[in-house]
């Protein structure tokens, strides 16, 4: 299984851009890269997938180093209902869905 | 669609006691989770089912047990409460084994053995 490394946590300004950072070196040439985030008291939540290229959602972008190596995650503004766990998750085609302990995101006012 | 839905939001067992938390999910997805989460940790899967009458352990089954006669339900049983198993109890449903098929949470239920 494909072991990542994340920062536990993270600060940022509100209304100012975020880069999640998460590194991925053993995953496999067909395993997609997951993101999900945690809101307080909440079940985790879909952001973002992606294979080699970068991806763009309403919700965030997802830049994937052209070694597949790591990725970062990109909220271009960050606001007040961002601040949460995220995580990155390499997944296969198979049944695992490996959560590690992801990143704290705190937003300040 | 509402989802993935969890009975109850909260509980408290006392040691010894048993109980079954629900989880029912309304999109036809083959594939269903059961995580739990101690505080300030990460998701840790105790058991998952690919199919009605399929059911496989994770990484922390033990205490535990499911069973799925449906497709849309997937219980989880505890026996005989341990404080071990106080935490967060997340289900989770996924359509199927593809690398872009994702997950969808129920809200959690609060478990707390006394």
């Amino acid at each position: 299984d494909a072991k990542t490394t994340q920062p536990n946590s993270m600060e940022s300004n509100e209304e100012e851009p975020v880069h999640l950072p998460c590194n991925h070196s053993t995953i496999s040439g067909t395993d997609y890269i997951h993101w999900y985030r945690q809101l307080p008291s909440q079940g985790p939540e879909y952001v973002i997938h992606g294979l080699t290229s970068n991806v763009n959602n309403r919700m965030a972008s997802l830049a994937i180093a052209e070694d597949r190596k790591s990725s970062t995650l990109i909220l271009h503004r960050a606001t007040l209902r961002d601040a949460a766990v995220y995580y990155c998750i390499p997944v296969s085609g198979t049944y695992k869905y490996i959560f590690g302990t992801g990143t704290r995101l705190k937003v300040l006012a | 669609n509402a989802g993935v839905t969890q009975t109850p939001k909260f509980r408290i067992l006392k040691i010894g006691q048993s109980m079954t938390l629900q989880c029912t999910q309304d999109m036809n997805h083959n594939y269903m989770y059961w995580y739990r989460q101690d505080p300030g940790m990460g998701l840790k899967l105790i058991y998952y089912s690919v199919g009605a009458g399929i059911t496989d352990k994770g990484e922390v089954p033990n205490g535990y047990n499911v069973s799925r006669s449906t497709t849309e339900d997937f219980p989880l049983r505890l026996e005989l409460a341990a404080p071990s198993q106080t935490s967060v109890y997340f289900c989770a449903s996924r359509s199927g084994p593809s690398p872009t098929d994702t997950q969808y949470f129920g809200p959690g239920t609060r478990l707390t053995v006394l």
